[in-house]
Parts: C-alpha cells; sequence; structure tokens
C-alpha cells in the first residue's frame, strides 16, 4: 500500500535560515507521482510542485527547490532565506494511479514556524 | 479565474441533524474529489466523482456518508445524523481531464463543528 511519511511534525527557524522538511514514500508501482502542497493560517491547500517518478531532475523555483531522490524513497523541499510568510503547514503526497486511481495519499504534515 | 470554490466555510450543526457541504470545481474542470482533514492531522481521500458518476469511493464511511456531483450544480458532500466524530475540515478538489497523476487543486475548506 502507498505511505507517505513527513517525520518532522513542526519545525521552527529564525527568519532568513534555511529548512528543509522531509518527505520519505512507499510504493508499489514504478509510475507515480509526488506533490507538495502548503496550508497557511488560512486554512486553504496551496498547490507547490508536482513530479512524476521518471523525472530526477532537481526544481528550483525562487526561494524553494525541491530534491527528488528515487534510490532513497524521498522527496525533501527546502526553503532558501526563510521568511514570516512561509510559517504553514506543508503537506507532501503521492499518487499511485495503477493502484489506487486518482487519490492522493498525504504525509501527516510539518508545521513550519519562522520567527522574525 | 476563480478557483474552487466551497460552501459554507463554517458549519455548526447539532448531533442528529444532517449537513450539506458545496463545492464548485474550477471552470473547465470535470472532475472533484473529497478529502477530511480531522484535526492536527492530514487530509484522507473519501470520494471522486465526474459529472453524474462516482468513480471512486473507496474512502467514503459507508454509512451515513454521500456525494454527488450532478450534471448541472456544484457537488455535495452530504452527511446525515451527524456525530461529533464528524467534526474536521472537508475539502473539495478539482481537476480538468481526470489523467492519472493529475494536479489537484484545492478548495479553501468547510470547517464542520457537531455540537
Amino acid at each position: 500500500a502507498q505511505k507517505v511519511t513527513q517525520a518532522q511534525t513542526e519545525i521552527s527557524v529564525v527568519e532568513k535560515e534555511d529548512v528543509t522538511l522531509d518527505c520519505v514514500y512507499e510504493t508499489r508501482d514504478t509510475t507515480y507521482y509526488l506533490f507538495w502542497y502548503k496550508q497557511p493560517p488560512s486554512g486553504e491547500l496551496v498547490f507547490l510542485i508536482r513530479r512524476n517518478s521518471f523525472d530526477e531532475q532537481n526544481e528550483i523555483s525562487g526561494r524553494y527547490s525541491w530534491n527528488f531522490q528515487k534510490s532513497t524513497s524521498s522527496f525533501n523541499f527546502t526553503i532558501t532565506a526563510s521568511q514570516v510568510v512561509d510559517s504553514a503547514v506543508y503537506f507532501c503526497a503521492l499518487s499511485e494511479p495503477l493502484n489506487a486511481g486518482n487519490m492522493l495519499t498525504f504525509g501527516g504534515g510539518t508545521r513550519l514556524m519562522v520567527k522574525p | 479565474n476563480a478557483g474552487v470554490m466551497q460552501n459554507p466555510r463554517h458549519l455548526v450543526r447539532r448531533r442528529g441533524q444532517e449537513a450539506r457541504l458545496r463545492c464548485s470545481p474550477m471552470k473547465g474542470h470535470s472532475h472533484v474529489y473529497w478529502y477530511r482533514q480531522l484535526p492536527e492531522e492530514g487530509l484522507k481521500f473519501m470520494v471522486y466523482l465526474q459529472k453524474e458518476n462516482i468513480i471512486d469511493e473507496s474512502g467514503m464511511p459507508k454509512e451515513r456518508f454521500s456525494a454527488e456531483f450532478p450534471k448541472e450544480g456544484p457537488s455535495i458532500l452530504r452527511i446525515q445524523q451527524v456525530v461529533r466524530g464528524d467534526s474536521a475540515a472537508y475539502f473539495c478538489a478539482s481537476s480538468p481531464r481526470g489523467t492519472r497523476g493529475e494536479t489537484q487543486y484545492f478548495g479553501p475548506g468547510t470547517r464542520l463543528l457537531v455540537l
């Protein structure tokens, strides 16, 4: 069965520090998709990135970067020079189309607190 | 370019009442997904619908819960005879084509509180 683990339940950093949020997944399939979503204090879920299992190239978008390592089944998310507005709960999610249809399996989330 | 709309944003019900949660997908999207987030937990899949069809309801509780997505109008998640354990945030997401692994865009959620 597919599973997503975010071992860090809560991280606290001071503004301008770099922070990495870990995500480890389990899947039986060779074709799968990984996602990151952000849930700010206002409560909505904001899509950040989608990555398929065949594309292991790391991605950078501004202060955000993602490191996908198939060998360790990890899809980690790094925020460089964190800001107070980055404070949120971040969720990693997995879609395993052949075995689980279109459902997303979410990790438990990591609450990031960025202090000024 | 409106995103996924959900209403109401907050809903209070007493035990035994019915709760109706509405979701309008993004323009051009015909696939809708419902997830439930219990306090301090991640989201759990409930049901996946296309217009007039339930595609996957493997995460839906067998009793008291139902969902529909009619030809016209929003998708509705209906909870009959609510109990305190139904208190949660219910999120709706939509995607355009329903292709495997497609990105799902989420609405703001409905926070249900059962007294």
